[in-house]
């Protein structure tokens, strides 16, 4: 147990659906992000919300929207996702500090699959 | 761009030591250097962050030569619960480069 929740833990959708990965940290950090994990690729940072400001965008299609209503809770919104979107959806939190170096902890993950 | 490369995969038997080696060739000055360790079906989870030199801590040594262009995980005496796949990470500023992961299999 990292104090990340992630849900759903499985989700399928066919590609007009619209549905939303929800993240909670119970850890009292002060940053949350969203990454993209597929086979035999390295994890892929999505985005990046540091004090609920979203501060990265890494050039992730508009198909995927993040929220973050408080610093606790994280969403990303999905719509008409293709199938080249499955992947696992995992959801980090950070406590930023001045020294420039922070741990992640990182929840379980929403394994997606998009038909 | 602080790309990472490691190692596909290692086997190592139960009790050896494991030494799993990352490229990061255009550090930053300012980037730190973290290891995260993942299990199938969860989330990757922190190893060890470390600068320069060695940093120790109670499951693992982490070692940086001078020059910071690589790192090395070191695990001492692995055991059967260490097969995993083990990411390198750089830090530059809001920007994450894991590495693809080394995926480490213990043998009894």
């Amino acid at each position: 147990e990292t104090g990340v929740t992630q849900t759903p833990r499985h989700l399928v959708m066919g590609m007009t659906n619209k549905k939303s990965l929800k993240c909670e940290q119970h850890l009292g950090h002060n940053a949350m992000y969203w990454y993209k994990q597929s086979a035999k690729k390295p994890l892929e940072l999505m985005f990046v919300y540091n004090f609920k400001e979203q501060t990265e965008n890494n050039s992730v299609p508009s198909r995927f929207s993040p929220e973050c209503p408080n610093s606790s809770h994280l969403f990303l919104h999905l719509h008409t996702l293709q199938p080249e979107d499955s992947a696992l959806y995992l959801c980090a939190s950070s406590q930023l500090s001045t020294s420039g170096s922070y741990e992640q902890y990182f929840g379980p993950g929403t394994r997606l699959t998009v038909t | 761009l602080a790309k990472t490369t490691q190692p596909i995969s290692m086997d190592s038997y139960e009790g050896q030591e494991v030494n799993i080696t990352c490229s990061h060739n255009n550090i930053a000055t300012n980037d730190y250097i973290t290891w995260y360790q993942q299990f199938p079906s969860q989330g990757p989870r922190f190893i060890i962050q470390g600068y320069k030199t060695k940093v120790t801590n109670e499951v693992a040594s982490l070692f940086i030569p001078a020059d910071r262009k690589s790192s090395t995980l070191s695990l001492p005496r692995v055991s059967l619960s260490d097969t995993a796949v083990y990411y390198c990470l750089v830090e530059t500023g809001n920007q994450f480069y894991f590495g693809t992961g080394t995926s480490l299999t213990v043998i009894p």
